[in-house]
């Protein structure tokens, strides 16, 4: 456990379905991020919340939506994907002017039928 | 952002040390040098950081040249459990105050017995 908790860890879903990820972190932290990362590819930056404000958006498709309620809960919300948006969605958490970069958590394992 | 250049894979052996490095020649005065650990399916972990010269934890060393331009990560007697991607990134606290970390294709280390 790193302090940064990912639900679910593995999700099958369909292209006409509506699913969440979810992300939790409990170090006090104050920026939040949505990774993904695809099969012999390196990490992409999806988006970057610092105090709770969606500071990034690196061109990510609209079927992908994020929330972030407060500094602890990071939300991805996912709607009509494509088989291609299978990949592993990795979150992570870091503090402002902190020297132990990121913090990761386990990520889940998206698969689009 | 810096843009980091590391070898695509290396082979060691158990109890070998393992030098690993990484060339940033665009590296920013403000940009830190850090140093992530990934196993499959599984979320990046940090491993080391540093600015200049010399830094030591009780898992690696980061050698930093006067220069700034290129980094080295040591590891110590190699175990099987420590075959994993590692991967060098460049970055420093943006304005906004979060830290943006742009991942490559990182080093693919096989230990073997």
């Amino acid at each position: 456990e790193t302090g940064v908790t990912q639900t679910p860890r593995h999700l099958v879903m369909g292209m006409t379905n509506k699913k969440s990820l979810k992300c939790e972190q409990h170090l006090g932290h104050n920026a939040m991020y949505w990774y993904k990362q695809s099969a012999k590819k390196p990490l992409e930056l999806m988006f970057v919340y610092s105090l709770e404000e969606r500071v990034e958006n690196n061109s990510v498709p609209s079927r992908f939506s994020p929330e972030c309620p407060n500094s602890s809960h990071l939300f991805l919300h996912l709607h009509t994907l494509q088989p291609e948006d299978s990949a592993l969605y990795l979150c992570a958490s870091s503090q402002e002017g902190g020297d132990d970069g990121y913090t990761f958590g386990s990520g889940t394992r998206l698969t689009v039928v | 952002l810096a843009k980091t250049t590391q070898p695509i894979s290396m082979d060691s052996y158990e109890g070998q040390e393992v030098n690993i490095t990484c060339s940033h020649n665009n590296i920013a005065t403000n940009d830190y040098i850090t140093w992530y650990q990934q196993f499959p399916s599984q979320g990046p972990r940090f491993i080391i950081q540093g600015y200049k010269t010399k830094v030591t934890n009780e898992v690696a060393s980061l050698f930093i040249p006067a220069d700034r331009k290129s980094s080295t990560l040591s590891l110590p007697r190699v175990s099987l459990s420590d075959t994993a991607v590692y991967y060098c990134l460049v970055g420093g606290v943006v304005t906004g105050g979060y830290n943006k970390l742009i991942f490559g294709a990182g080093t693919r280390l096989a230990v073997h017995p």
